[in-house]
């Protein structure tokens, strides 16, 4: 089974912020990661698909990065309505897996 | 509007039995994979399992194969989950999701509301 590691699993961060999530994976997955947002008792929400493409509707503060079994999802100016936990998945091979999530907490 | 709706959540004693239910609608469901995930309190995202747009292939999580069970009626627009031997760590919210296939990086990129299963004596 493929495993991700996300760090930092909990962060506080002003708005205006610069944010960056790592995503670790134990082999290589491709361009097989995507990127989630879930809000408190919300379902999760698609935000990246292929690494670093942006979902439609989803504002171009978001981006990705990465490859191999490296992957970022960075937030370049922190807004109130960001404060969320965010998932990244690999969907390379059976059984599909997530990270174990950051939670993006309000400093 | 593209949109899944689940249904059937409840308790249940652990060794019971629950159907899980997705009613999609606002896109051509026959030709789309599905998939299940569920998230425990307080816990992370795991997948549960997918199905293949005409039914032919599914794939499980090693921790439910045997007692979960993935079907979908493409004439109705809806996809369910059999959950038989249900245990305690069974309890958790329960989401379908669109199984988007690019080929090249795939993604769950509609998601319904959830619906939450209890397994407890």
């Amino acid at each position: 089974d493929i495993q991700l590691t996300q760090s930092p699993s909990c962060l506080s961060a002003s708005v205006g912020d610069r944010v960056t999530i790592t995503c670790r994976a134990s082999q290589g997955i491709s361009s097989y990661l995507a990127w989630y947002q879930q809000k408190q008792g919300k379902a999760p929400k698609l935000l990246i698909y292929t690494v670093s493409t942006l979902q439609s509707g989803v504002p171009s503060r978001f981006s990705g990065s990465g490859s191999g079994t490296e992957f970022t999802l960075t937030i370049s100016s922190l807004e109130p309505e960001d404060f969320a936990t965010y998932y990244c998945q690999q969907l390379k091979s059976y059984p599909l897996t997530f990270g174990g999530g950051t939670k993006v907490e309000i400093k | 509007e593209v949109q899944l709706v689940e249904s059937g959540g409840g308790m249940v004693q652990p060794g019971g039995s629950l159907r899980l239910s997705c009613a999609a609608s606002g896109f051509t469901f026959s030709t789309y994979w599905m998939t299940w995930v569920r998230q425990a309190p307080g816990k992370g995202l795991e997948w549960v399992g997918n199905i293949k747009h005409d039914g032919s292939e599914k794939y499980y999580v090693d921790s439910v194969k045997g007692r979960f069970t993935i079907s979908r009626d493409n004439a109705k627009n809806s996809l369910y989950l059999q959950m038989n031997s249900l245990r305690a760590e069974d309890t958790a919210v329960y989401y379908c999701a669109r199984y988007l296939v690019r080929g090249y990086g795939d993604d769950f990129d509609i998601w319904g509301q959830g619906t939450m299963v209890t397994v407890s004596s």
